[in-house]
């Protein structure tokens, strides 16, 4: 059983260009969540996806998209990238939205140079 | 001022110690309260969850939450050397607010 996992788990991009992180949850749940992790800010918020086919901003969604491609995937787009995206990125999920425990991936290590 | 206020530490302690860890918080209307723990260079990991005020124990670890003073702690008795991680207080309402809102995290270092 896999449970979260993210592609890439290191990425290094400059300035200007885009990518995507992938994530995939095997676990049927039906909510899913991106969030970054600063040092000393601790995780925040990006995009969340309820429920397959909906998609809601978070604490910090600015210079990101999110696609919820099935119940199992959910991606997050960076369309042009910027020093300050320099970040981990955690992708979760949760069996319901109001379901206590969330199941987070290993992360994705991302610098914009 | 944040909703959620914890001490990122470090805290350093020896091997067997009794560990304190601490969470504050402003919406009154938080009723489910967790404590996550990340390993370096690993995703968070639930570690326990409480509904509403009270003590809940789970071998060497206890959370308890007191919500008169919006006040929420981790007690790890015991402590060793694996114990040495970031953990995080993650906090939600009920209903539809349903999206923790998470601390900073403590960073925890248990030395033999």
């Amino acid at each position: 059983n896999a449970g979260v996992t993210q592609t890439p788990k290191f990425q290094v991009l400059k300035t200007g260009q885009s990518m995507t992180l992938q994530c995939a949850q095997d676990m049927n749940h039906n909510s899913m969540y991106w969030y970054r992790q600063d040092p000393g800010m601790g995780l925040r918020l990006i995009y969340y996806s309820a429920s397959e086919g909906t998609t809601d901003k978070g604490e910090v969604p600015n210079g990101y998209n999110v696609s919820r491609l099935n119940k199992r995937e959910f991606s997050l787009r960076l369309e042009s990238a910027a020093p300050s995206q320099t970040s981990v990125y955690f992708c979760a999920s949760t069996l319901h939205g109001t379901n206590t425990e969330a199941f987070f991936g290993q992360g994705t290590r991302l610098t914009v140079v | 001022q944040k909703e959620v206020e914890q001490d990122p530490g470090p805290l350093s302690v020896p091997e067997g110690a009794i560990v304190s860890l601490n969470c504050t918080y402003s919406n009154s209307a938080f009723q489910y309260f967790m404590w996550y723990r990340q390993y370096s260079r690993k995703g968070p990991e639930l570690l326990m969850y409480t509904y509403s005020s009270g003590n809940k124990e789970d071998g060497r670890f206890t959370a308890q939450v007191d919500k008169s003073s919006k006040y929420i702690s981790l007690f790890i008795r015991d402590s060793q050397p694996s114990d040495s991680a970031t953990y995080l207080c993650a906090m939600k309402g009920p209903g539809g607010s349903y999206i923790p809102t998470f601390g900073r995290g403590t960073s925890l270092i248990v030395h033999p």
